[in-house]
């Protein structure tokens, strides 16, 4: 099955610090959504997307709707230790109503 | 409270047994979806049914079967026949298709 790439795969940080991850996709996408999992759950959404261009921040996340449509991007301002976890998104475009879901990037956050 | 509940969070099984999962929501979602997660790796989907007794194979049904007799419920029968059945498994469900999917906690099958 057709999977996104999701960079980077993984990132070490220093608490305070800001994070920035991507994904992108060879084929127009409708919805992006952004889930976080921490280790042994189900993974919880974040933010949703459904609009070129669109900006949408949920506390200290803030996501972006790719102008083309073929990718989006995550932010985390003043990252804290219960950022910890692997962040995932996921896309739905096309005449599919299945969500295709990113690699991960697996975020650790340094006291 | 209104949520997606798996269980049980731990299975364990022997080689050549079937097994069944549970997925119950009560959000009153129509949609509901089964994903499996291999150490490191995506969520790749199984099987997704968008109404009562209706449902399809995703990118890797073989070894699976599900059921949707009722609106709350979509368990998932992990069959002998899969060949490596060791995973964690994700339950979701969203109002409809193409919309918001919510996950389950997730139950980790070990087949011994």
């Amino acid at each position: 099955g057709q999977q996104l790439n999701q960079s980077p795969q993984s990132m070490f940080i220093q608490e305070g610090e800001d994070v920035s991850m991507n994904c992108t996709s060879s084929s127009i996408f409708n919805t992006w959504l952004w889930y976080k999992q921490d280790p042994g759950e189900g993974p919880v959404l974040l933010i949703a997307l459904y609009k070129a261009g669109e900006l949408t921040s949920n506390g200290r996340l803030t996501a972006q709707f790719g102008i083309t449509r073929k990718d989006s991007f995550l932010n985390i301002s003043a990252s804290i230790p219960s950022d910890v976890g692997i962040y995932f998104c996921a896309g739905q475009g096309g005449n599919t109503d299945k969500l295709i879901f990113g690699t991960g990037t697996r975020l650790q956050v340094f006291p | 409270d209104g949520g997606i509940t798996q269980s049980p969070k731990y299975l364990f099984r022997k080689e050549g047994q079937n097994v069944t999962l549970s997925c119950e929501q009560n959000l009153n979602h129509d949609a509901m979806y089964w994903y499996r997660q291999d150490p490191g790796q995506g969520l790749r989907l199984i099987y997704y049914s968008q109404i009562v007794n209706d449902f399809q194979k995703g990118d890797i049904a073989e070894g699976y079967s599900v059921s949707r007799e009722k609106k709350e419920s979509f368990p998932l029968t992990v069959t002998s026949a899969q060949k490596n059945p060791t995973a964690f498994y994700l339950c979701a469900s969203s109002i409809g298709g193409g919309s918001e999917q919510f996950f389950g906690p997730g139950t980790r099958l070990t087949v011994l």
